[in-house]
């Protein structure tokens, strides 16, 4: 059974790069995408973006000029950077494996989160 | 980017109800839609993917149908551990996007 746990600071300056790294536990990282989603309060969920087990990246537009993912599947762990914070990115973040089966994608697995809050 | 308008936010219904939530989608994504749900401090679960395929482990009296823009889940008979949020995702194109949740209540 594939579980994902989320680790970090829960509490970040403004302007200052907010670290989380996801670990797997349970089954190999090989041929997956790994993502992050987070959710603001108040509002939905918003996806962050995703690593395939190879390092190819694919980020959400709307963060792309903050973000940066990477992946060592040596350490079984995947991380997410995202720099020059603002009150904005208080959020409940969660990391989840994104299988795809043919055409098809879904995250099947998903840690429970980690709540982090942006504040001076 | 794709957006997902969920409803109803929030409803209220007694054991042994039938629940239905909608999606729609802003363009049509023909079945690249998956289900989710999610209980407070708890990891968010997939119910349903592809629209319609129920996930190993997960009770039939949950459904997903729909194709193009439009999208069901439906809970047949709602059981008393189904109180929770559930949420739809879109997988047919970057950035994935979510609806905005339903919050299922006694």
């Amino acid at each position: 059974q594939v579980q994902l746990q989320e680790s970090g600071p829960g509490l970040v300056r403004p302007a200052e790069t907010l670290s989380l790294i996801c670990t797997v536990s349970g089954g190999s990282m090989s041929n997956f995408y790994w993502s992050w989603i987070r959710l603001p309060p108040g509002k939905e969920l918003e996806w962050i973006g995703y690593i395939y087990s190879s390092g190819t990246t694919k980020y959400n537009p709307s963060l792309k000029s903050r973000v940066t993912m990477s992946v060592d599947t040596s350490k079984n762990q995947f991380s997410l950077r995202l720099n020059s914070v603002t009150a904005a990115d208080t959020a409940v973040y969660y990391c989840a494996r994104e299988f795809n089966l043919g055409f098809h994608y879904y995250m099947d697995v998903w840690g429970k989160g980690t709540t982090v809050a942006v504040s001076s | 980017d794709i957006q997902m308008t969920q409803s109803p936010s929030a409803l209220s219904a007694s054991v042994g109800d039938r629940v239905t939530i909608t999606c729609r989608a802003s363009l049509s994504i023909t079945s690249f839609v998956n289900w989710y749900q999610q209980k407070p401090g708890r990891a968010p679960k997939l119910l349903v993917s592809a629209a319609s395929n129920l996930q190993s482990g997960v009770p039939s009296r949950f459904s997903g149908s729909g194709s193009g823009t439009e999208f069901t889940l439906t809970i047949s008979s709602l059981q008393p551990e189904d109180f929770a949020t559930y949420f739809c995702q879109q997988s047919y194109g970057i950035p994935r996007t979510f609806g905005q949740g339903t919050k299922v209540e006694i």
